[in-house]
């Protein structure tokens, strides 16, 4: 069963405007939260994270918000990029595990 | 500074051949990931190596097998390919299990 979901496959947005991401988890163990970056025929690259002492955090454009009691995590894109345009994971560790727990992905499009 | 190396990058098989994906890091990082992406799926773990001489199942091991004989190096095993196991691998490393995996470029196989 799958603990950490995307349920939102694709999202189009414009240059300049605000990007948001959404992410949930299953399980309450999970404490260690990353989004990776994927272009086509490259490997996922790490973006930003967020540790569940935390309900924010931000990078530059990028800011992850943390909702512990929701089981919900979102990545927050400003403004955006055509460059951007990108697959987005979610992952997840747990307190006991050593290896991420990975969303589907969605597709993002930034249009000019 | 070469990071993950993932070797071959593509590779077509038939049926019943054995084939050895090479992993490759220069981080000098402990933990090692092979993950599997298929449409619509995400990533999901294969196996996984917390040190040298150390190897463990992850969500989808049936098939596969590994080894980790230097730290720098984590090898994926195909003993008897299926068209099932048509897919893109991704080797990742990372320092610790608390911090962010770096992926390598990926593996296209497909089995025929």
């Amino acid at each position: 069963d799958q603990q950490v979901k995307q349920n939102s496959p694709s999202l189009s947005v414009q240059e300049g405007r605000i990007s948001i991401l959404n992410c949930d988890y299953t399980n309450s163990m999970f404490d260690y939260f990353l989004w990776y970056k994927k272009y086509p025929a490259e490997g996922p690259t790490f973006l930003i994270s967020i540790s569940s002492i935390k309900d924010k955090n931000e990078d530059g454009r990028f800011t992850v918000f943390l909702n512990k009691s929701a089981k919900h995590l979102s990545l927050h894109i400003v403004p955006s990029q055509p460059g951007d345009s990108a697959v987005y994971f979610c992952a997840a560790r747990g307190t006991s595990g050593y290896a991420l727990n990975f969303g589907k992905g969605t597709s993002l499009l930034v249009t000019p | 500074n070469a990071g993950v190396t993932q070797t071959p990058k593509f590779r077509v098989l038939k049926t019943g051949q054995s084939m050895t994906l090479l992993c490759a890091q220069d981080m000098n990082h402990e933990y090692m990931y092979w993950y599997r992406q298929d449409p619509g799926m995400g990533l999901r773990l294969i196996h996984y190596s917390v040190g040298e001489g150390t190897t463990a199942k992850g969500e989808v091991p049936d098939g596969y097998n590994v080894s980790r004989l230097k730290k720098q190096n984590f090898l994926l095993g195909l003993e008897s390919a299926a068209p099932s196991q048509t897919s893109v691998y991704f080797c990742a490393s990372s320092y610790s299990s608390t911090a962010e995996a770096f992926f390598g470029q990926g593996t296209r196989l497909t089995v025929v």
